[in-house]
């Protein structure tokens, strides 16, 4: 079974200073697809990012980009220039290339970005 | 653009009592999900459709909970009897289901039992 760990409950960060959250995992799957998912205080969870395992080049998008470490299983976050509104919930997630397409997620990261 | 809709957004119920969720997925969406996401944790996945068939309800607790998506749509999650520990939300989400589809999620609906 794949299992999904977070290991920061809670971390906060200046407005416009940068933040890395971590992110492990536990597979013995060689093809997999990790994400990272937002959601805000009393909204949705929204895809924020995604990186296929067979991709050596980190995902990017805007100013959040991925540390992907196949080896060591490690899936981290980085945020720059943290805005107020990337205040949420940040959850890591895990799904297999093989299979029925069903999604595993850690415990999650509470982010407050302070002014 | 188009989103996951669930309703209601909030339910409040006495144990013992029966409660039901229900969800529109993303039109086109051929996978549908049901999560429940206990307070301060991530979601887990309750019940997972491709169109109408169950493709996994290992973590669905049969004796209490039950899901349906008759015609491939939208689908209804019950709980009966409800229980103290049944409070959480959830969250419907979807997938065009091919492979490395994200997952669009909906509000949720905050479930309280009292």
């Amino acid at each position: 079974a794949q299992t999904v760990t977070q290991s920061q409950p809670e971390m906060s960060v200046q407005e416009a200073e940068t933040v890395t959250l971590s992110c492990t995992y536990d597979t013995s799957e060689n093809n997999y697809y990790l994400f990272w998912y937002k959601q805000p205080p009393s909204r949705q969870m929204i895809l924020v990012i995604r990186q296929e395992a067979y991709k050596q080049q980190n995902a990017t998008e805007n100013r959040f980009s991925v540390n992907f470490q196949k080896a060591a299983k490690s899936f981290s976050l980085k945020i720059s220039d943290s805005q107020l509104g990337d205040t949420a919930m940040y959850f890591c997630a895990f799904m297999k290339q093989s299979g029925n397409n069903d999604m595993r997620f850690g415990a999650g990261t509470r982010l407050t970005v302070k002014p | 653009e188009a989103e996951v809709a669930q309703s209601p957004r909030y339910k409040i119920t006495e144990k013992s009592q029966a409660v039901a969720f229900w969800c529109d997925p993303i039109s086109g969406h051929a996978t549908l999900y049901w999560y429940r996401q206990i307070l301060g944790q991530g979601p887990e996945l309750l019940v997972q459709f491709q169109d109408e068939s169950v493709v996994d309800d290992s973590q669905l607790p049969k004796d209490r909970f039950s899901a349906e998506r008759l015609k491939g749509v939208d689908s209804t999650l019950k709980i009966q009897p409800a229980e103290l520990g049944d409070s959480a939300m959830y969250l419907c989400a979807s997938s065009w289901g091919a492979e490395n589809s994200p997952l669009h999620f909906g509000n949720g609906t905050r479930l309280t039992v009292t």
